[in-house]
């Protein structure tokens, strides 16, 4: 098993729609979760940090659930804009000098007019 | 703030050569950097950490004599990529992070070619 797995898509959803990403993770020991977007040939940009008791940033809301070891990343009113790759990134915690970061292998989305 | 360079952004070298591609936290101290590779249509792929001062932590796969990584400062980590084949065309991607977080804040990346 992958140890961040994530939607494969890609979702091609209309102006306005409302489309959620979902994320998974093996490790229980991970410590921190982030989305990032990355759009075609560019670096990766944070999006949002998902806490556990989730975050909302304007249109874009995330959960995190422990329990199930699972992420989610809400697109309400989405916009032409919002067309990009999302990330979903895991990161393990510091274990002395070393920590593991881990990206899912991403989600494209669409968003048509 | 929070702002990451990257240098050169592209590169076009001949097989055998080596290339150094510099990392840059510009408004923030960086006491890890993270350097990643990515191939078309691919997900990021990390291939190691660094600590300042420290020697990197490579990842399984990744030789770490050909991918030197030297983080000699708190602002700056270099990646050289040595002897390069054109299997090490990629674009390659740096990140840093302040100390005490864990957010990650990306330079552009540097598309490598070796011809």
């Amino acid at each position: 098993r992958k140890e961040v797995e994530q939607d494969p898509g890609p979702f091609n959803v209309p102006e306005g729609a409302t489309v959620a990403f979902n994320c998974t993770y093996s490790n229980s020991a991970s410590q921190s979760f982030f989305w990032y977007r990355q759009d075609c040939r560019k670096e990766p940009k944070l999006l949002m940090s998902v806490y556990s008791s989730g975050n909302e940033d304007g249109r874009f809301t995330a959960q995190l659930n422990r329990a199930s070891q699972y992420i989610s990343l809400l697109i309400r009113d989405s916009k032409l804009s919002d067309s990009a790759t999302y990330l979903c990134v895991v990161n393990m915690g510091k274990k002395t000098s070393y920590d593991k970061v881990i990206f899912g292998p991403g989600t494209s989305l669409s968003v048509i007019p | 703030g929070a702002v990451v360079s990257q240098h050169p952004s592209w590169v076009i070298c001949k097989s055998g050569t080596s290339v150094k591609i510099e990392c840059r936290s510009l408004d923030f101290q960086a006491t890890t950097m993270f350097w990643y590779r990515q191939f078309p249509k691919q997900s990021l792929m990390l291939m190691a950490t660094s600590n300042e001062g420290s020697k990197a932590t490579y990842e399984q796969g990744v030789e770490k004599d050909k991918f030197l990584i030297n983080h000699a400062s708190l602002t700056l980590s270099t990646l050289t990529v040595t002897s390069a084949h054109p299997e090490d065309s990629s674009f390659y991607i740096c990140s840093a992070r302040r100390g005490g977080g864990y957010e990650q804040y990306f330079g552009p990346g540097t598309r490598l070619t070796v011809t």
